[in-house]
């Protein structure tokens, strides 16, 4: 089956930039999701069609893609950013077609 | 805004079966696949199966055999149950809203824990 690979931390320290990375064979080809999830709470969409931002989300969320790699980029990070983030694709080919990454968990320092 | 609860019980013995409901309010039903993504402890989430609007389902092919997923419109209500569980079915339990397949999970409830547990 398809696999998303993300880095299991990030540590950043308030004001500073973060970037969670999300890998996949085939993610060049793939509109790329990414989601937030505090603590007990429901996830939520930070970015869809790996560059496009819901209403309500501050545009300090970004997501751009190279090659394999997809990225999250949250400028002057806050501490109301501590939370796990998640990559999903749709991978057409997979039996399980919606595919998720191992999450990354954001700390403030 | 659409809002998405999770219910159902904590705890469920192995080999029995486990039933979960999603309460939808603030939103319709129709013209969305209605989704169930679990997690297991230490593992990544992992999309279970949807139940679209019209009744049609499509499942993980790992857990079709022992799956079925409904939806009550009048009742707003999302159904899963996934029958013989194992301790490997314990996970963090969410339904989630989609538009279309190429569209994110766009409302995803809190979640409900699940353990499967003599």
């Amino acid at each position: 089956s398809y696999v998303l690979t993300q880095p299991p931390s990030v540590s950043v320290a308030p004001g500073q930039t973060a970037r969670i990375t999300c890998m996949g064979s085939n993610i060049g080809s793939e509109s790329v999701h990414w989601y937030q999830r505090k603590s007990g709470q429901a996830p939520i969409v930070v970015v869809y069609g790996d560059s496009d931002q819901p209403s309500g989300i501050p545009d300090r969320f970004s997501g751009s893609k190279s090659g394999n790699t997809a990225t999250l980029t949250i400028s002057r990070v806050e501490a109301g950013d501590a939370a796990d983030y998640f990559c999903q694709v749709w991978e057409s080919t997979s039996d399980r077609p919606w595919v998720f990454g191992g999450g990354t968990k954001l700390t403030v320092l | 805004q659409v809002h998405l609860q999770e219910s159902g019980p904590g705890l469920v013995k192995p080999s029995e079966t486990l039933s979960l409901t999603c309460d939808v309010s603030g939103g319709s039903i129709s013209g969305f696949y209605w989704s169930w993504i679990r997690q297991p402890p230490g593992k990544e989430l992992e999309w279970v199966g949807y139940v679209y609007y019209t009744g049609s389902t499509n499942y993980s092919p790992s857990l079709r055999s022992r799956l079925a997923m409904s939806l009550d419109t009048a009742k707003k209500q999302v159904s899963l149950k996934l029958r013989s569980v194992t301790a490997a079915d314990s996970a963090i339990y969410y339904c989630a809203r989609l538009g279309g397949v190429l569209d994110p999970f766009d409302s995803w409830g809190q979640g409900t824990l699940v353990t499967v547990s003599s």
